[in-house]
């Protein structure tokens, strides 16, 4: 089976840098995904790590070392915009995703 | 970029009546879509793997009677929630990908309201 681990809520201020860890146990493993979702809305696709190291796309970046079955999520430059849901999702057999339980960042003034 | 589109956005419906819902996958071609359903402030569970021309494979514990999938082409999916009950009431969303290492793109979801 699968499982992702990620911590429930992060708050932070505008400017601010935030880290969202994953860890994951799973019984295949093709990569780690970050997924954004918004309340009411349906996730959008972040970033994806299949190597070991950090993938960087503007003010996110993603980190994933398999050995250690973890990665993180950096958000940087903290926007009001950013207070949202993020996931980490691990792509295994079949492409299926599993996803984890969520963080809720809140970024406040 | 790739699209997914789905609808209804939201639909309400009485207890006892089917709910079809369709997913178009609108500028790429989609031999494998995936259906989740989500809770308030919870994960997206992965409901059913549906399959271009064959069986959709599905979850444990999700009931195949229940839920019908049905993936007649290679860029349209549809999940019709059968005989709807209070307890199915959810937002239900599909996903599908271009490319093998490409991001899944989701629809906007729909969600379900059964009264």
């Amino acid at each position: 089976g699968q499982s992702l681990e990620q911590p429930s809520e992060v708050t932070a201020v505008e400017g601010a840098i935030v880290q969202i860890n994953c860890t994951y146990q799973t019984s295949g493993f093709y990569g780690l995904s970050w997924y954004q979702q918004h309340d009411g809305g349906a996730p959008t696709f972040l970033s994806y790590n299949a190597l070991d190291g950090l993938e960087e796309t503007g003010r996110f970046s993603s980190f994933l070392s398999r050995s250690d079955s973890y990665g993180y999520l950096l958000l940087q430059e903290l926007q009001m915009k950013d207070s949202a849901s993020y996931f980490c999702a691990v792509r295994a057999a079949g492409n299926k995703l599993t996803f984890g339980g969520g963080t809720r960042v809140l970024v406040k003034p | 970029g790739a699209v997914v589109s789905q609808h209804p956005s939201r639909v309400i419906c009485k207890s006892g009546t089917s709910v079809k819902i369709e997913c178009r996958s609108l500028d790429f071609q989609a031999t494998t879509m995936f259906w989740y359903r989500q809770f308030p402030k919870k994960s997206l569970m992965l409901m059913a793997t549906s399959n271009e021309g064959s069986k959709a494979t599905y979850e444990q514990g999700v009931e195949k009677d229940k839920f019908l999938i049905n993936h007649a082409s290679l860029t349209l999916s549809t999940l019709t929630v059968t005989s709807a009950h209070p307890e199915d009431s959810s937002f239900y969303i599909c996903s599908a990908s271009p490319e093998a290492n490409y991001g899944y793109t989701f629809g906007s979801g729909t969600r379900l309201t059964v009264v």
